[in-house]
Parts: structure tokens; C-alpha cells; sequence
């Protein structure tokens, strides 16, 4: 069956340090891949996609950078996290044009 | 580019209450349209979803939508809620083609006992 994964589901990180959110998908091959924020009160924002190992789109401009590395394997990493980037981080995966997403359980990051 | 409105961010409703949930898009193409609900500690999933055909789509527990082209709607009914349905819903739009999902920013349903 196809799974998704994603660790950790809490962090909590000090202003400026590096961040790594891991997401793995299992039962698919060459999933598109995605990351979206959630910040309260502004819903979900996509902010990486991925169509195939080492390609990565930005959606929006901001301190996050997303790696792919493997076919199912989707990294969300920062350098310095800043106080905005504060969130609730969802990895998501389709296959095709008109499937459906299927998404991972989050990770909740608050920055202090 | 596209967007998605949900117009209401937050509803209170009794139990046994009707819910109607409205959400607008603006694209240019055809679309592939979505709800979702998130349920508190759980995962996003899919409630229903419109791709062609019938504008009048069934979902999972007891949840309809009704795709208006002319109005490019596609509002969330529900015509008797329950204490279980209380969740945050969300609204998505994807372009026909191969495009991303871009979502509203979600409602917030409380349903009281």
C-alpha cells in the first residue's frame, strides 16, 4: 500500500539555527512531491514541488530550501530558521494529473 | 494565476444544524476541485472531489458539493451536522493540466452538542 512519512512531528528550534524536515513515500514510484506550510489563519501555502529526483520548484521566496535526493524522499531545510518560519509543515504526494494528494501527518515547529 | 476564496474562516453550528460552506476560484481553465477536511490530531484527507461530469458530487460522510461553472463555486453542503464533524475544512483548485494544488485558508466547523 502507499504511505507517506514525515519526522519529526514537533521541533522546537532556536532563532538561527539549521532545520531538516525529512518526508518519504512508500508503495509509489516517481511521485510529484510537495511541501506546504499551514501558519494560522492563512490556510495552506505551497511552498516546494518536486516532479523528479533533483528537480525542485520554489513557489514562494523565503528562508526554506527542499532537496530531493531520491525518487521518494522530499527534505525541507533551512540554514538559519527565523521566528516566521513557525508553522505546521505538510509533505503531500500525487501521481499523475488528476490524482488526488495524499498527505503526511505534519511536523509542528515553533522557532523561539 | 490561480486563487482560491473560502469566505467564511470560522462557523459555530448545533448539532443537527444544516452546514454551507462556500468557496470561490478564479483560473482560466478547466479544473480539478477539491475538499478536504482535517480533523483536530488527525491528517488532511479528502472528503470529495469534482473532475468532469456531474456538477453535484457525493462525498464521505454525508458531505456534497456543487460545482456552478457560471459562478466558479463549489460550495461544501451538508444537510444535518454532527458533533463529529467539527474540523477545519478546506477548499482546492488544481488546474486541469498538470499544475499544483493551491488551497483556501481553510474553515473552521464547531459543532455544539
Amino acid at each position: 500500500s502507499q504511505t507517506i512519512h514525515q519526522w519529526p512531528a514537533t521541533l522546537v528550534q532556536p532563532v538561527g539555527s539549521p532545520l531538516s524536515l525529512e518526508c518519504t513515500v512508500e508503495g509509489t514510484s516517481n511521485p510529484n512531491l510537495y511541501w506546504y506550510r499551514q501558519a494560522a489563519g492563512r490556510g495552506l501555502q505551497l511552498l516546494f514541488y518536486s516532479v523528479g529526483i533533483g528537480q525542485i520548484s520554489s513557489e514562494v521566496p523565503q528562508n526554506l530550501s527542499a532537496s530531493r535526493p531520491q525518487d521518494r524522499q522530499f527534505i525541507l531545510s533551512s540554514k538559519k530558521l527565523l521566528l516566521s518560519d513557525s508553522g505546521f509543515y505538510l509533505c503531500a504526494w500525487s501521481v499523475g494529473t488528476k490524482d488526488r494528494y495524499t498527505f503526511g501527518s505534519g511536523t509542528r515547529l515553533t522557532v523561539v | 494565476a490561480q486563487s482560491v476564496s473560502q469566505h467564511n474562516h470560522h462557523v459555530i453550528l448545533s448539532e443537527a444544524a444544516s452546514l454551507e460552506l462556500g468557496c470561490n476560484y478564479s483560473y482560466g481553465g478547466t479544473v480539478n476541485l477539491f475538499w478536504y477536511v482535517q480533523y483536530p490530531g488527525q491528517h488532511l484527507q479528502l472528503l470529495l472531489k469534482y473532475f468532469s461530469g456531474d456538477p453535484l458530487v457525493k462525498g464521505i460522510k454525508g458531505f456534497e458539493a456543487e460545482f456552478i461553472k457560471s459562478k466558479f463555486s463549489f460550495n461544501l453542503r451538508k444537510p444535518s451536522v454532527q458533533w463529529s464533524d467539527t474540523a477545519e475544512y478546506f477548499c482546492a483548485v488544481k488546474g486541469d493540466s498538470w499544475g499544483k494544488l493551491q488551497f483556501g485558508a481553510g474553515t473552521q466547523v464547531v459543532v455544539t452538542p
